[in-house]
């Protein structure tokens, strides 16, 4: 199975400021036939389900605010939030989907400082 | 609007079965493949097993694999989770989620997902 990481495991910024988490797989989740990355972010909230953020790495899920980005390619990659809004306090998972079983990292919780 | 509606869940003794239910609606269910996605109390999330949209396909997590069946009826938007000999360890919020698609193609990765129901496994 591919492992994913995250760091820091929490984090606390200040309103407007940025936020960046980063992930990392055990191998590359790169597939270079279509040059896409199969990694996905999903942000989740005190006592909701996940929500799709971003996947291919980099493409926003549509209604998702422009201010969360991602980036990275093949074992290394970053959410960044531009300008940390209070509705943004959640935990944001990375997951990989390049093999079966699809596995999470273990999540970065984000607060305000 | 698109909703996942998950129900079955409850208190269940070690060795025991339960099945859990997935009721869509405000899109095509048949046309997408479907997941279970498991949390455990204050942890990280753990897939648990996928549908193809025709059902011709299943997969299944280690973990479950052997003990849990995935299944879905199409006829009545509904997805299923029939789980036996559960374990202390199964008790988590189950959710269930639509894999995200283009055309023909899908991938595991959940862009839709219920509310969830709690299973506990407890004597």
């Amino acid at each position: 199975d591919i492992v994913m990481t995250q760091s820091p495991d929490s984090l606390a910024v200040s309103l407007g400021e940025r936020a960046s988490i980063n992930c990392k797989s055990s191998q590359s989740v790169l597939y270079s036939s279509n040059n896409k990355n199969y990694l996905a972010w999903y942000q989740q909230k005190p006592g909701q389900p996940p929500k799709l953020l971003i996947y291919w790495a980099s493409t926003r899920e549509s209604g998702v605010p422009d201010r969360f980005s991602g980036s990275g390619s093949g074992t290394d990659f970053t959410l960044t939030i531009s300008s940390l809004q209070a509705e943004d306090v959640a935990v944001y998972y990375c997951q990989q989907y390049y093999n079966t079983p699809p596995t999470f990292g273990p999540g970065t919780t984000v607060d305000i400082k | 609007e698109v909703q996942l509606l998950e129900s079955g869940g409850g208190l269940v003794q070690p060795g025991g079965s339960l099945r859990l239910s997935c009721g869509a609606s405000g899109f095509t269910f048949s046309g997408y493949a479907m997941s279970w996605v498991r949390q455990a109390p204050g942890k990280g999330l753990e897939w648990v097993s996928a549908i193809s949209g025709s059902s011709g396909s299943t997969y299944y997590g280690d973990s479950v694999k052997g003990r849990f069946t995935i299944s879905r009826d199409n006829s009545k938007n509904t997805l299923y989770l029939q789980m036996n000999r559960l374990r202390a360890e199964d008790t988590a919020v189950y959710y269930c989620a639509k894999l995200n698609s283009e055309g023909n193609n899908w991938w595991f990765a959940f862009d839709i997902w219920g509310q969830g129901t709690m299973v506990t496994v407890s004597s």
